[in-house]
């Protein structure tokens, strides 16, 4: 079956790297994702990766895809206040119109 | 503007009322679905729907009912039969389409029981 999961919390000091953990149980995922959700906010697509990619760089954003071990991870380098928020890691696998989300993972950034 | 429009973002029930929650897409997107999230859950899914006048039943419907009558629009209806409705409700809609599958959000209707 699907599922994914993440740690709940994570607390960082501004401009230090965070590292957001997930692992997911389908091996036929064909995209994973990154959502941001801000609050009182929908979520909002952060970054994403093709199964067949090992990592993906955007700016101040990795992501890092383990196959194997069905884990994937999202850092956030120089981490800002502004980057305080859930987040929450999703899989589409391939047929199925049910994007699957963790539970997310709430980033706190204090100075 | 594109994308997808939740209306309210806040909503106040009296015990024993139903409301409904509007949701409209103009991104022409078959697939629509409504989450429902608490603090510390995640998001739950409750009602999808792949195409109009089709949809299915998610993880937590009981107490929940949709409607598909149009492309463009996917309200839930929250009854007196929830028993527990005060929660953050989410909307989403997703290509079912080749591509990367990503789903897009609304921004979300908070309902409170009063």
């Amino acid at each position: 079956g699907e599922d994914v999961e993440q740690s709940l919390f994570l607390s960082v000091r501004e401009g230090d790297s965070s590292v957001i953990n997930c692992t997911y149980t389908d091996s036929s995922s064909t995209y994973l994702y990154w959502y941001k959700q801000e609050p009182g906010a929908g979520l909002q697509l952060l970054t994403y990766i093709f199964s067949n990619m090992d990592m993906k760089q955007d700016q101040r954003l990795t992501v890092l895809l383990n196959k194997k071990d069905k884990h994937l991870s999202l850092r956030i380098a120089d981490t800002q206040t502004g980057d305080s928020a859930i987040y929450f890691c999703a899989e589409n696998v391939g047929g199925s119109y049910i994007p699957t989300f963790g539970r997310g993972t709430s980033l706190i950034v204090h100075p | 503007d594109g994308g997808i429009t939740q209306s309210p973002k806040y909503l106040f029930r009296k015990e024993g009322q139903n409301v409904t929650l509007s949701c409209e897409q103009n991104l022409n997107h078959d697939a629509m679905y409504w989450y429902r999230q608490d603090p510390g859950q995640g998001l739950r899914l409750i009602y999808y729907s792949q195409i109009v006048n089709d949809f299915q039943k998610g993880d937590i419907a009981e107490g929940y009912s949709v409607s598909r009558e149009k492309k463009e629009s996917f309200p839930l209806t929250v009854t007196s039969a929830q028993k527990n409705p005060t929660a953050f409700y989410l909307c989403a809609i997703k290509t079912t389409g080749q591509g990367r599958g990503e789903a897009f959000f609304g921004q979300g209707t908070r309902l409170t029981v009063v």
